[in-house]
């Protein structure tokens, strides 16, 4: 099956910093890219979703100016938590999508702010 | 918009019970179903997947999963667990095309006792 890495795959960070986490499709060329949030014990929650190319589309409730996403490849998208505060600390996953229906998942970057 | 629960928060078995986890979706049109599984420590790994045709579906380790469209279900079963099944498991589904995004459930955690 088709391989997404994430990197790095933990960081931790002072608050007020800003932190950069790439996805990347390895084997395969990934037209959108779904990036998660998911916090302890809980489910995996939607942030956006992003095609090549164009502008990310973000979901409700969701700041697009705190969680910056870029698609600027085929084969990597970038979430950029700006002036990350420690209520932003969770799991980030990303997931992308090539040209069939299905969708593969990355492990996972664990993002801590102190 | 597409939405789905699962109505177990937290189910406790034996090894070798029978196991039936719930899913129920609200989405009017084509979907496509998923359950995931999330063991301790470990990033979202793909148990099954309903596109279309049989709605039993077959997946990794055992589990299988019946799409019932008059009843907007997707539950997962398998017959005799074991301990290694010990993990969370999330129901997921797509609506509508393949360009749709997936929307996960809240989780069901399982916890064996060996």
């Amino acid at each position: 099956g088709a391989v997404v890495s994430q990197h790095p795959s933990r960081v931790i960070c002072k608050s007020g910093t800003s932190v950069k986490i790439e996805c990347r499709s390895l084997d395969f060329q990934a037209t959108t890219m779904f990036w998660y949030r998911q916090f302890p014990k809980k489910s995996l929650m939607l942030m956006a979703t992003s095609n090549e190319g164009s502008k990310a589309t973000y979901e409700q409730g969701v700041e697009k100016d705190k969680f910056l996403i870029n698609h600027a490849s085929l084969t990597l998208s970038t979430l950029t938590v700006t002036s990350a505060h420690p209520e932003d600390s969770s799991f980030y996953i990303c997931s992308a999508r090539g040209d069939g229906p299905e969708q593969f998942f990355g492990p996972g970057t664990r993002l801590t702010v102190l | 918009a597409q939405s789905v629960s699962q109505h177990n928060h937290h189910v406790i078995l034996s090894e070798a019970a029978s196991l039936e986890l719930g899913c129920n979706y609200s989405y009017g049109g084509t979907v496509n179903l998923f359950w995931y599984v999330q063991y301790p420590g470990q990033h979202l790994q793909l148990l099954l997947k309903y596109f279309s045709g049989d709605p039993l579906v077959k997946g990794i380790k055992g589990f299988e999963a019946e799409f019932i469209k008059s009843k907007f279900s997707f539950n997962l079963r398998k017959p005799s667990v074991q301990w290694s099944d010990t993990a969370e498991y999330f129901c997921a589904v797509r609506g509508g095309s393949s360009a749709s995004k997936i929307i996960f459930g809240s989780g069901t955690r399982l916890s064996i006792r060996p």
